[in-house]
């Protein structure tokens, strides 16, 4: 079974430009989070999707920030336009439904931006 | 917000046991301690998780404190494929859902 996947693994861009990330979750995991980790700080959440619905986006930074599951399978992840604040290690995971705060997270590897 | 602590960094010998420590004074009374790892280059991967009693399964032991103030990983057996990072994350339920909150981690290293 694969596990989370996500793309691309390393993305270099210049301020002010637009970058999109994916995750494809585990199939039939409805809950999909993304969490992000800056440099030197701890990995903090940034949003939970249940299937195509966001359950809680309280975690995103700002407005700059766009981030969809259509059809409730794979989600995107948009930075529009990057800041230099915004390099750090975006990170994916999913888990299976109903599982509330026991169930297991599954991350992918995630996604290195770098904004110059 | 709950928060852990745990050492920045611990050492040990290949084959010793590791006890990994991490304070949560402020959790609640629904709150998981769940404890992750992450592998140079890789996601964080799931270790163990538990509420009030202590949990065992094959990668690891967790010891919880009585007054769940505190919580203890335990690796019976180090390996040089222990060496990660070590993250003691309180799973809470917040006015959105279900919250994990990461702490610093510690970062294990294993000599030979």
């Amino acid at each position: 079974e694969a596990g989370v996947t996500q793309f691309p693994s390393h993305s270099v861009i210049e301020k002010g430009q637009t970058v999109t990330l994916r995750c494809d979750p585990i199939s039939g995991h409805d809950n999909l989070y993304w969490y992000r980790r800056v440099m030197g700080k701890e990995i903090k959440f940034l949003l939970h999707f249940v299937k195509e619905s966001k359950q809680d986006e309280s975690g995103m930074p700002n407005n700059r920030f766009l981030a969809e599951r259509t059809g409730g399978t794979y989600s995107t992840l948009k930075v529009q336009p990057a800041e230099l604040e915004d390099s750090g290690v975006y990170f994916c995971a999913s888990s299976q439904p109903g599982q509330g705060n026991t169930g297991e997270l599954f991350f992918g590897e995630g996604s290195r931006l770098t904004v110059l | 917000d709950a928060k852990t602590t745990q050492p920045n960094s611990m050492e040990s010998n290949e084959e010793e046991p590791v006890h990994l420590p991490c304070n949560h004074s402020t959790i609640s009374g629904t709150d998981y301690i769940h404890w992750y790892r992450q592998l140079p280059s890789q996601g964080p991967e799931y270790v163990i998780h538990g509420l009030t009693s202590n949990v065992n399964n094959r990668m690891a032991s967790l010891a919880i404190a009585e007054d769940r103030k505190s919580s203890t990983l335990i690796l019976h057996r180090a390996t040089l494929r222990d060496a990660a990072v070590y993250y003691c994350i309180l799973r809470v339920l917040d006015t959105g859902g279900f919250k994990t909150i990461f702490g610093a981690g510690t970062r294990l290293f294993v000599k030979a």
